[in-house]
């Protein structure tokens, strides 16, 4: 167990339909990130927060937003989805100071 | 920019036979290296790290070292086990920054 949480672990929705991922860190983890893995684009990087700020965006859709609460929980939201938004979210959290980042279980979501 | 690139699978042992899944990196600086297993429906779990050069990240038996000069990190196993079928994926990054992962590697192990 890593101390990272995730929620829900599934999700089925349909296209055009708009879903909120959970997360919270590890405790005292200010950073957050959440990472897309896919079958064809493979574990690929979306957006970074620290204490409550963006630090770094990677390959994120216009479609996708993020924020982090004050908390430190994040959350993930993917609005008109597609058929190809169907993959594992997976958020993951680190200590200040330390380069390793600690992962939770991840969200599967399937569009329909 | 950061890549990672790794030997794609599938990989299928025998148990006890020899593991090597070969990795290498292009970086700027001096990253830090990872290696981490997905298990079956399962999430990333963190198998080993290094941070600098000749450094060897170990755990669980698996062994790999930061080589500078060949801008490697092979991960190695003496004698794998049925429990080690998983995907195992080699990453990098550097401090603060995104991880960067290679696009893993599929291990079955079969008695």
């Amino acid at each position: 167990d890593s101390g990272v949480t995730q929620t829900p672990k599934h999700l089925i929705t349909a296209t055009g339909q708009r879903v909120t991922l959970r997360c919270s860190p590890r405790s005292g983890d200010l950073s957050v990130y959440w990472y897309q893995q896919s079958l064809d684009q493979g574990l690929q990087f979306l957006i970074q927060y620290y204490n409550g700020e963006e630090r770094a965006k990677g390959n994120i859709l216009e479609r996708f937003s993020a924020q982090q609460f004050p908390d430190l929980h994040s959350e993930l939201n993917l609005s008109s989805l597609e058929l190809g938004d169907s993959a594992l979210y997976f958020c993951a959290s680190r200590k200040t100071g330390e380069e390793t980042q600690y992962f939770g279980p991840g969200t599967r979501l399937l569009v329909l | 920019g950061n890549s990672v690139t790794q030997m794609e699978g599938p990989v299928t042992l025998s148990e006890e036979a020899f593991l090597t899944i070969n990795c290498t990196y292009t970086a700027t600086g001096y990253p830090s290296l990872f290696w981490y297993v997905q298990y079956p429906g399962e999430g990333l779990q963190l198998l080993l790290k290094a941070t600098k050069a000749d450094d060897k990240g170990s755990n669980k038996g698996f062994e790999a070292t930061y080589r500078k000069e060949t801008t490697s990190f092979h991960l190695e196993k003496g004698s794998v086990q049925v429990s080690d079928s998983a995907v195992y994926f080699c990453a990098l990054n550097s401090g603060n920054t995104p991880l960067v992962f290679g696009k893993g590697t599929r291990l079955s192990v079969i008695a």
